[in-house]
Protein backbone atom coordinates (compact mmCIF):
# COMPACT_ATOMS: atom_id res chain seq x y z
CA UNK A 1 0.00 0.00 0.00
CA UNK A 2 0.89 3.58 -0.41
CA UNK A 3 3.36 5.29 2.63
CA UNK A 4 2.86 9.25 2.81
CA UNK A 5 5.15 10.98 5.29
CA UNK A 6 4.47 14.65 5.90
CA UNK A 7 6.86 17.14 7.82
CA UNK A 8 6.65 19.11 10.03
CA UNK A 9 4.37 17.98 12.31
CA UNK A 10 4.10 21.36 14.05
CA UNK A 11 5.16 24.80 12.00
CA UNK A 12 5.17 28.54 13.34
CA UNK A 13 4.95 31.46 11.31
CA UNK A 14 5.27 35.25 11.74
CA UNK A 15 2.44 36.71 9.70
CA UNK A 16 3.43 37.65 6.13
CA UNK A 17 6.26 35.12 5.98
CA UNK A 18 5.87 31.58 3.91
CA UNK A 19 5.08 28.10 4.97
CA UNK A 20 6.43 25.34 3.48
CA UNK A 21 5.09 21.60 4.22
CA UNK A 22 6.70 18.46 2.51
CA UNK A 23 5.55 15.15 1.94
CA UNK A 24 6.69 12.18 0.53
CA UNK A 25 4.93 9.05 -1.49
CA UNK A 26 6.14 5.30 -1.99
CA UNK A 27 4.07 4.31 -4.65
CA UNK A 28 5.66 5.77 -7.73
CA UNK A 29 2.34 4.58 -9.61
CA UNK A 30 0.38 7.20 -7.68
CA UNK A 31 -0.59 10.15 -10.02
CA UNK A 32 -3.24 12.59 -7.77
CA UNK A 33 -1.91 14.31 -4.65
CA UNK A 34 -4.64 16.48 -2.83
CA UNK A 35 -3.66 19.11 0.54
CA UNK A 36 -6.43 19.39 3.04
CA UNK A 37 -6.87 22.40 5.69
CA UNK A 38 -8.86 21.08 8.70
CA UNK A 39 -10.06 23.65 11.33
CA UNK A 40 -10.64 22.56 14.98
CA UNK A 41 -13.55 20.67 15.23
CA UNK A 42 -14.57 21.11 11.15
CA UNK A 43 -14.19 18.67 9.00
CA UNK A 44 -11.18 18.61 5.89
CA UNK A 45 -11.57 20.70 3.11
CA UNK A 46 -9.30 20.39 -0.23
CA UNK A 47 -7.92 23.32 -0.92
CA UNK A 48 -5.35 22.30 -3.71
CA UNK A 49 -4.32 19.23 -5.31
CA UNK A 50 -2.10 18.23 -8.52
CA UNK A 51 -1.79 15.47 -10.87
CA UNK A 52 1.31 14.09 -12.23
CA UNK A 53 1.36 15.31 -15.34
CA UNK A 54 2.34 18.52 -13.99
CA UNK A 55 5.06 19.92 -11.83
CA UNK A 56 3.27 23.03 -10.06
CA UNK A 57 0.04 24.47 -9.33
CA UNK A 58 -0.99 27.79 -8.04
CA UNK A 59 -3.71 29.39 -6.60
CA UNK A 60 -3.46 32.20 -4.65
CA UNK A 61 -1.38 32.70 -2.46
CA UNK A 62 -1.44 28.25 -2.46
CA UNK A 63 0.88 26.45 -4.43
CA UNK A 64 1.48 23.11 -4.88
CA UNK A 65 5.02 21.11 -6.56
CA UNK A 66 5.41 18.06 -7.04
CA UNK A 67 8.57 16.10 -7.90
CA UNK A 68 7.61 12.63 -9.35
CA UNK A 69 11.36 11.32 -9.44
CA UNK A 70 11.98 11.83 -6.11
CA UNK A 71 8.48 11.30 -4.77
CA UNK A 72 7.81 13.87 -3.03
CA UNK A 73 5.20 17.16 -3.16
CA UNK A 74 5.21 20.17 -1.09
CA UNK A 75 2.37 22.88 -0.09
CA UNK A 76 3.77 26.80 -0.21
CA UNK A 77 1.38 29.13 1.49
CA UNK A 78 2.95 32.79 0.74
CA UNK A 79 1.86 35.67 2.98
CA UNK A 80 0.36 33.71 5.99
CA UNK A 81 -2.01 35.26 7.49
CA UNK A 82 -3.92 34.25 11.16
CA UNK A 83 -6.66 32.54 9.18
CA UNK A 84 -4.23 30.00 7.55
CA UNK A 85 -3.56 28.81 11.08
CA UNK A 86 -5.23 25.06 11.05
CA UNK A 87 -4.11 21.22 10.60
CA UNK A 88 -3.16 20.79 6.80
CA UNK A 89 -2.85 17.32 5.27
CA UNK A 90 -1.57 15.74 2.58
CA UNK A 91 -2.58 12.59 0.74
CA UNK A 92 -1.85 10.31 -2.05
CA UNK A 93 -3.78 7.62 -3.65
CA UNK A 94 -4.14 3.62 -3.21
CA UNK A 95 -6.39 0.79 -4.31
CA UNK A 96 -7.56 2.72 -6.91
CA UNK A 97 -9.46 5.50 -5.30
CA UNK A 98 -8.72 5.31 -1.69
CA UNK A 99 -6.60 7.97 -0.29
CA UNK A 100 -3.94 7.58 2.45
CA UNK A 101 -2.61 10.42 4.71
CA UNK A 102 -0.27 12.04 6.40
CA UNK A 103 -0.02 12.78 10.22
CA UNK A 104 -0.56 16.43 9.75
CA UNK A 105 1.01 19.36 10.28
CA UNK A 106 -0.49 22.46 12.46
CA UNK A 107 0.59 25.25 10.87
CA UNK A 108 0.26 28.70 13.49
CA UNK A 109 0.52 32.24 12.23
CA UNK A 110 1.51 34.76 14.67
CA UNK A 111 0.15 38.15 14.06
CA UNK B 1 -17.44 23.55 -4.93
CA UNK B 2 -18.90 20.11 -4.33
CA UNK B 3 -20.75 19.88 -0.85
CA UNK B 4 -21.27 17.37 1.87
CA UNK B 5 -23.06 18.11 4.72
CA UNK B 6 -23.26 15.48 8.16
CA UNK B 7 -26.31 14.78 10.37
CA UNK B 8 -26.14 15.30 13.28
CA UNK B 9 -22.86 17.55 13.99
CA UNK B 10 -22.50 16.11 17.60
CA UNK B 11 -24.59 13.63 19.54
CA UNK B 12 -24.75 12.41 22.99
CA UNK B 13 -25.72 8.34 23.84
CA UNK B 14 -25.69 5.73 26.25
CA UNK B 15 -23.43 2.88 26.41
CA UNK B 16 -25.40 0.12 24.74
CA UNK B 17 -27.45 2.39 22.41
CA UNK B 18 -26.99 2.73 18.86
CA UNK B 19 -26.66 5.83 17.04
CA UNK B 20 -26.84 6.54 13.50
CA UNK B 21 -24.79 9.16 11.57
CA UNK B 22 -25.77 10.78 8.30
CA UNK B 23 -23.69 11.79 5.08
CA UNK B 24 -25.24 13.55 1.90
CA UNK B 25 -23.70 14.81 -1.02
CA UNK B 26 -25.98 18.09 -1.88
CA UNK B 27 -24.77 19.20 -5.46
CA UNK B 28 -23.34 16.08 -6.72
CA UNK B 29 -24.02 12.04 -6.71
CA UNK B 30 -21.27 10.11 -4.95
CA UNK B 31 -20.56 7.07 -6.03
CA UNK B 32 -18.31 5.96 -3.80
CA UNK B 33 -18.41 7.38 -0.17
CA UNK B 34 -15.78 6.85 2.85
CA UNK B 35 -16.33 6.88 6.72
CA UNK B 36 -13.32 7.96 8.61
CA UNK B 37 -12.40 7.85 12.27
CA UNK B 38 -10.00 10.41 13.98
CA UNK B 39 -8.67 11.26 17.52
CA UNK B 40 -7.85 14.29 18.74
CA UNK B 41 -4.16 15.43 17.23
CA UNK B 42 -4.11 12.40 14.75
CA UNK B 43 -5.17 11.99 11.24
CA UNK B 44 -8.10 10.52 9.32
CA UNK B 45 -8.46 6.48 10.08
CA UNK B 46 -10.18 5.12 7.37
CA UNK B 47 -12.96 2.92 8.60
CA UNK B 48 -14.91 1.54 5.45
CA UNK B 49 -15.21 2.29 1.59
CA UNK B 50 -18.77 2.21 0.20
CA UNK B 51 -20.14 1.97 -3.02
CA UNK B 52 -23.82 2.69 -4.31
CA UNK B 53 -25.60 -0.68 -3.85
CA UNK B 54 -23.28 -2.58 -2.73
CA UNK B 55 -22.16 -3.71 0.49
CA UNK B 56 -19.39 -1.15 1.97
CA UNK B 57 -15.92 -2.59 2.37
CA UNK B 58 -13.79 -2.28 5.83
CA UNK B 59 -10.89 -1.59 6.74
CA UNK B 60 -8.64 -4.05 8.80
CA UNK B 61 -9.70 -4.56 12.24
CA UNK B 62 -12.99 -2.51 11.87
CA UNK B 63 -15.40 -4.43 12.98
CA UNK B 64 -18.44 -4.15 10.46
CA UNK B 65 -21.34 -5.65 12.62
CA UNK B 66 -20.57 -3.00 14.95
CA UNK B 67 -20.43 0.15 12.15
CA UNK B 68 -23.29 -0.16 10.10
CA UNK B 69 -22.87 1.27 6.66
CA UNK B 70 -25.78 1.77 4.44
CA UNK B 71 -25.06 3.58 0.93
CA UNK B 72 -28.87 3.37 -0.49
CA UNK B 73 -28.58 6.20 -3.38
CA UNK B 74 -26.10 8.11 -4.63
CA UNK B 75 -26.30 11.30 -2.07
CA UNK B 76 -26.70 9.10 0.88
CA UNK B 77 -24.78 7.19 3.11
CA UNK B 78 -25.59 6.11 6.58
CA UNK B 79 -22.84 4.65 9.41
CA UNK B 80 -24.48 3.37 12.17
CA UNK B 81 -22.65 2.54 15.45
CA UNK B 82 -24.25 -0.44 17.26
CA UNK B 83 -24.35 -1.39 20.99
CA UNK B 84 -21.97 1.85 21.53
CA UNK B 85 -19.48 2.29 24.83
CA UNK B 86 -17.29 4.79 25.59
CA UNK B 87 -14.48 4.02 23.57
CA UNK B 88 -16.38 4.55 20.36
CA UNK B 89 -16.42 8.30 21.24
CA UNK B 90 -14.60 10.08 18.56
CA UNK B 91 -14.71 12.43 15.50
CA UNK B 92 -16.29 10.42 12.62
CA UNK B 93 -16.61 12.06 8.80
CA UNK B 94 -17.56 10.93 6.09
CA UNK B 95 -16.29 12.03 2.05
CA UNK B 96 -17.62 11.93 -0.92
CA UNK B 97 -16.19 10.77 -4.28
CA UNK B 98 -17.94 11.96 -7.58
CA UNK B 99 -17.18 10.48 -10.59
CA UNK B 100 -16.85 7.11 -12.71
CA UNK B 101 -16.16 3.79 -10.52
CA UNK B 102 -12.81 2.86 -10.99
CA UNK B 103 -12.13 6.03 -13.11
CA UNK B 104 -9.23 8.58 -12.51
CA UNK B 105 -11.12 10.93 -10.55
CA UNK B 106 -10.05 10.98 -6.98
CA UNK B 107 -11.30 14.12 -5.56
CA UNK B 108 -12.68 13.72 -2.34
CA UNK B 109 -15.13 16.07 -0.50
CA UNK B 110 -15.50 15.49 3.23
CA UNK B 111 -18.66 16.66 5.83
CA UNK B 112 -18.04 18.67 8.61
CA UNK B 113 -17.97 15.69 10.93
CA UNK B 114 -19.68 14.21 13.86
CA UNK B 115 -18.80 14.10 17.22
CA UNK B 116 -19.91 11.46 19.14
CA UNK B 117 -19.73 10.97 23.09
CA UNK B 118 -20.79 8.13 24.40
CA UNK B 119 -21.37 8.08 28.47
Amino acid sequence: GENVEQHPSTLSVQEGDSAVIKCTYSDSASNYFPWYKQELGKGPQLIIDIRSNVGEKKDQRIAVTLNKTAKHFSLHITETQPEDSAVYFCAAPYGGYQLTFGKGTKLSVIP
Amino acid sequence: GAVVSQHPSRVICKSGTSVKIECRSLDFQATTMFWYRQFPKQSLMLMATSNEGSKATYEQGVEKDKFLINHASLTLSTLTVTSAHPEDSSFYICSARAGLAGGLFYEQYFGPGTRLTVT
